[in-house]
């Protein structure tokens, strides 16, 4: 099975820290995405990465950043928390051949 | 207008009932069409896939719809943990690339 692991489960932060949010696959998919999802607005694409070294604005990468330096692991990182980025946040990877898998999320709250 | 959008329920249905919520999409030129279950706190998983004929999976019962452009769920015979949020997804050119989410609806079953 595929799996996608996110370092962290639960976090808590403060305002104006760099929060750094890792994901790993390690069924050498090509495609990683990082979602964050808010109750009633479903999931939004933060950023995307088709290859290694890539990566794509998605429709919410405002205050974001993304890295990834290897296939398997695409990180996540916003630079100066804030209270509005207190979210879930999803990690996902896909295939033409395997399609979707979802990480099992982090609950980010910055106080 | 929302790419994807859905009644967000819930939908509170007695065990041993038939539920079934529908599903809207914008994009008439999208490939395909998935129902994603997440439970609470959770990651979403992939239900089912949707294919134009209807698809039938154990009490789960998909269809769509390209000349409305919609996709329904029906849900026979609930169980107690079929409550759930079930969120419809589209992937507008089959690419598994971005992905286009409903907000979901939820299913609550009781006793």
């Amino acid at each position: 099975d595929v799996k996608v692991t996110q370092s962290s489960r639960y976090l808590v932060k403060r305002t104006g820290e760099k929060v750094f949010l890792e994901c790993v696959q390690d069924m050498d998919h090509e495609n990683m995405f990082w979602y964050r999802q808010d109750p009633g607005l479903g999931l939004r694409l933060i950023y995307f990465s088709y290859d290694v070294k890539m990566k794509e604005k998605g429709d919410i990468p405002e205050g974001y950043s993304v890295s990834r330096e290897k296939k398997e692991r695409f990180s996540l990182i916003l630079e100066s928390a804030s209270t509005n980025q207190t979210s879930m946040y999803l990690c996902a990877s896909s295939s033409q051949l395997e399609g979707y898998t979802f990480g099992s999320g982090t609950r980010l709250t910055v106080v | 207008r929302k790419e994807v959008e859905q009644d967000p329920g819930p939908f509170n249905v007695p065990e041993g009932a038939t539920v079934a919520f529908n599903c809207t999409y914008s994009n008439s030129a999208s490939q395909s069409f998935f129902w994603y279950r997440q439970d609470c706190r959770k990651e979403p998983k992939l239900l089912m896939s949707v294919y134009s004929s209807g698809n039938e999976d154990g009490r789960f019962t998909a269809q769509l719809n390209r000349a409305s452009q919609y996709i329904s769920l029906l849900i026979r015979d609930s169980k107690l943990s079929d409550s759930a949020t079930y969120l419809c997804v589209v992937n507008p050119d089959d690419s598994w690339g971005k992905l286009q989410f409903g907000a979901g609806t939820q299913v609550v079953v009781t006793p």
